[in-house]
């Protein structure tokens, strides 16, 4: 089946760290995205890449970083810049140019400090 | 700019009773509209659009919306609600035309409570 993969599903960050969330999907989308959710919020932008090896910053790219060597691959670094990294944090796929009528989630991660 | 109010953060409803969750966005341009579901610890996942023609879409489960142009709105309803269907629901627009969902823009968020 097609789809969007994220892992792990939980991780935990201490002090000072950095922690890489993966990204992989097998649906063939040129378009890939990185959403943070915090309780109670919508969920905001990060980062985003419509192709392979070129990436733009979202609403909050501030303390992460991403790299998108492979179509299929797309992940996520949480740096020790990002001084409140914990929340839920979702990544999202598209056929580039379709908009958000056609974009696929995955299962999301959930990231805390220790 | 867009945004988007979802007015209600939480919404308890009784089995097979009807709801209504309720968006309301702002937008110097024309949108196209959607609404999500988000179960615990899921990811997102497209309960219906709308992008033109009839104001009144129907959605996956049984859901269903109504594009209020001059009201700006775009409230979701159920007649009977299942216990299945307690989750998060997400409104969100978009600027047409929808080159690229880098712009998205989401409400944050309304938890329905189906009590038995």
């Amino acid at each position: 089946d097609g789809g969007i993969t994220q892992s792990p599903k939980y991780l935990f960050r201490k002090e000072g760290q950095n922690v890489t969330l993966s990204c992989e999907q097998n649906l063939n989308h040129d378009a890939m995205y990185w959403y943070r959710q915090d309780p109670g919020q919508g969920l905001r932008l990060i980062y985003y890449s419509q192709i392979v090896n070129d990436f733009q910053k979202g609403d909050i790219a501030e303390g992460y970083s991403v790299s998108r060597e492979k179509k299929e691959s797309f992940p996520l670094t949480v740096t020790s810049a990002q001084k409140n990294p914990t929340a839920f944090y979702l990544c999202a796929s598209s056929i580039a140019g379709t908009g958000a009528e056609k974009l696929f989630f995955g299962s999301g991660t959930q990231l805390s400090v220790l | 700019a867009q945004s988007v109010t979802q007015l209600d953060s939480q919404v308890p409803v009784f089995e097979e009773a009807p709801v209504e969750l309720r968006c309301n966005y702002s937008s110097s341009v024309s949108v196209y509209l959607f609404w999500y579901v988000q179960y615990p610890n899921q990811g997102l996942q497209l309960l219906l659009k709308y992008l033109s023609g009839s104001t009144l879409v129907k959605g996956i489960n049984g859901f269903e919306a109504e594009f209020n142009k001059s009201q700006t709105s775009f409230h979701l309803r159920k007649p009977s609600v299942h216990i299945s269907d307690t989750a998060e629901y997400f409104c969100a627009v978009t600027p047409r035309p929808a080159a690229g969902a880098n712009n998205l823009f989401f409400g944050t968020g309304t938890r329905l409570t189906v009590i038995p």
